[in-house]
């Protein structure tokens, strides 16, 4: 187990909505990530925050914005959800921004419809 | 989005024999690191590599960071039905610290 948790572990959204996902980070790390995994590929870099500040984007639109709060947990929000959102959110932690080793949560499982 | 060139796609093979697979980029990269990752959970981290050429073990699996820093490689040795899952090798490099990430490699382990 690697200490990072993300909630809710599953959840079904209706095209338009907004959705809000959630990560605890692992002890001691200061560092948080977010991928879009869709079935059958692997991770996409969504954004990464480092002591509440954005360091890294990826290539997602602007409906894809996150926060980083003071004991380094983290959100991913998603506005005007479309279809093709419909993925595994994973959150990953790590002790500094340079990114040593990233630890996953079990992810979040988001369902479009 | 860009994404590592990780081969074979899957693998079918019998307890006790040995696996390889690799990934291959056209960016250099600064660090590369395995995981598996099982239905319905996040990647675990197997192994992190840091500089070009290292050779680091975890057991029964091994992993290498290619010279050219554009390739890495992972055995894993008397395979078992356990190590069953999906590999992914992912690499980091410049100032993004984003991971990029290979399309998997799916094992299967006939007991």
């Amino acid at each position: 187990e690697t200490g990072v948790t993300q909630s809710p572990t599953h959840l079904i959204k209706t095209r338009g909505q907004q959705v809000t996902l959630r990560c605890s980070s692992q002890s001691g790390h200061n560092t948080v990530s977010w991928y879009q995994q869709a079935l059958g590929q692997g991770p996409q870099f969504i954004f990464q925050y480092y002591r509440e500040e954005k360091n890294g984007r990826g290539n997602f639109p602007p409906r894809f914005s996150g926060l980083q709060f003071p004991n380094y947990s983290s959100e991913l929000n998603v506005n005007a959800l479309e279809l093709d959102d419909s993925a595994l959110y994973l959150c990953a932690s790590s002790q500094d921004m340079s990114g040593t080793e990233a630890f996953f949560g079990q992810g979040t499982r988001l369902t479009v419809v | 989005g860009q994404q590592l060139n990780q081969s074979p796609q899957s693998m079918f093979i019998q307890e006790g024999e040995d696996v390889s697979m690799n990934c291959t980029s056209s960016s250099i990269f600064n660090t590369w690191l395995w995981y598996k990752q099982e239905p319905g959970e996040g990647p675990v981290l197997l192994i992190a590599l840091y500089k070009a050429g290292e050779l680091t073990s975890n057991g029964r699996l091994t992993a290498q960071f290619g010279i050219t820093r554009k390739d890495s490689f992972l055995n894993i040795s008397a395979s078992i039905p356990s190590d069953v899952g999906i590999y992914f090798c992912a690499g980091r490099g410049g100032s993004n610290y984003k991971l990029t990430f290979g399309k998997g490699t799916l094992l299967t382990v006939n007991p």
